[in-house]
């Protein structure tokens, strides 16, 4: 049981590129989201997604598009990468508890814009 | 706007001590108040979660302490050890699945 997978680990971009950040999750998670952390910042939300063909942003979505086709994928994609997108990413999916909802984090992907 | 406030930023707290994190939130809606712990390299993982209808919850060494008129929340680490070092995270939303909503963090540093 993997949980929630992440690729690439690290990647270094140039200013104007675009790239694709993997995840993965093998739970059957209805709900996935997609953070990014920057230092003393916490984890602030991009995108997430409640369900195959459904998306909605977050509080930080610009510069960022995500897609949601499978209950197991939510790629998210960087068009014309910039220095402040320089970040650590995080994808996660969630279930519910009694309490509530757990979410269920990957080891992240270190992004560096140059 | 920051919805959930975090304090302190850092904390360095003698093993065997108690080390305490405060949060603030604003929206009366918020009815879920997790904490998450997460160490260098790793994505944050769930320690321990509270509703307002308790006023504290216990897990081992870990409590959360909750003041709804107060609208705050705090975790208390007791006997505090090395292996507790690592960045915690005060989170809160409303339910229904609404996504998380986080604090800036708190970096715990548990010395000998």
């Amino acid at each position: 049981n993997a949980g929630v997978t992440q690729t690439p680990k690290f990647r270094i971009l140039k200013i104007g590129q675009s790239m694709t950040l993997q995840c993965a999750q093998d739970m059957n998670h209805n709900y996935m989201y997609w953070y990014r952390q920057d230092p003393g910042m916490g984890l602030k939300l991009i995108y997430y997604s409640v369900g195959a063909g459904i998306t909605d942003k977050g509080e930080v979505p610009n510069g960022y598009n995500v897609s949601r086709s499978t209950t197991e994928d939510f790629p998210l994609r960087l068009e014309l990468a910039a220095p402040s997108q320089t970040s650590v990413y995080f994808c996660a999916s969630s279930t519910s508890n009694r309490v509530g909802n757990v979410l269920t984090f990957g080891a992240g992907s270190r992004l560096t814009v140059l | 706007q920051q919805q959930v406030k975090q304090s302190p930023q850092s904390l360095i707290v003698q093993k065997g001590g108690i080390s305490i994190i405060n949060c603030a939130y604003e929206n009366t809606a918020f009815d879920y108040f997790p904490w998450y712990q997460q160490f260098p390299g790793k994505g944050p993982a769930l320690l321990i979660a509270i509703r307002p209808d308790v006023s504290e919850k216990k897990e081992g060494r870990f409590t959360i302490s909750f003041n709804k008129s107060a609208k705050q929340f705090s975790l208390h680490i007791m006997d505090s050890q090395p292996g507790d070092s690592a960045t915690y995270f005060c989170a809160a939303s409303i339910t229904g699945n609404t996504p998380l909503v986080f604090g800036k963090g708190t970096r715990l540093s548990v010395i000998a």
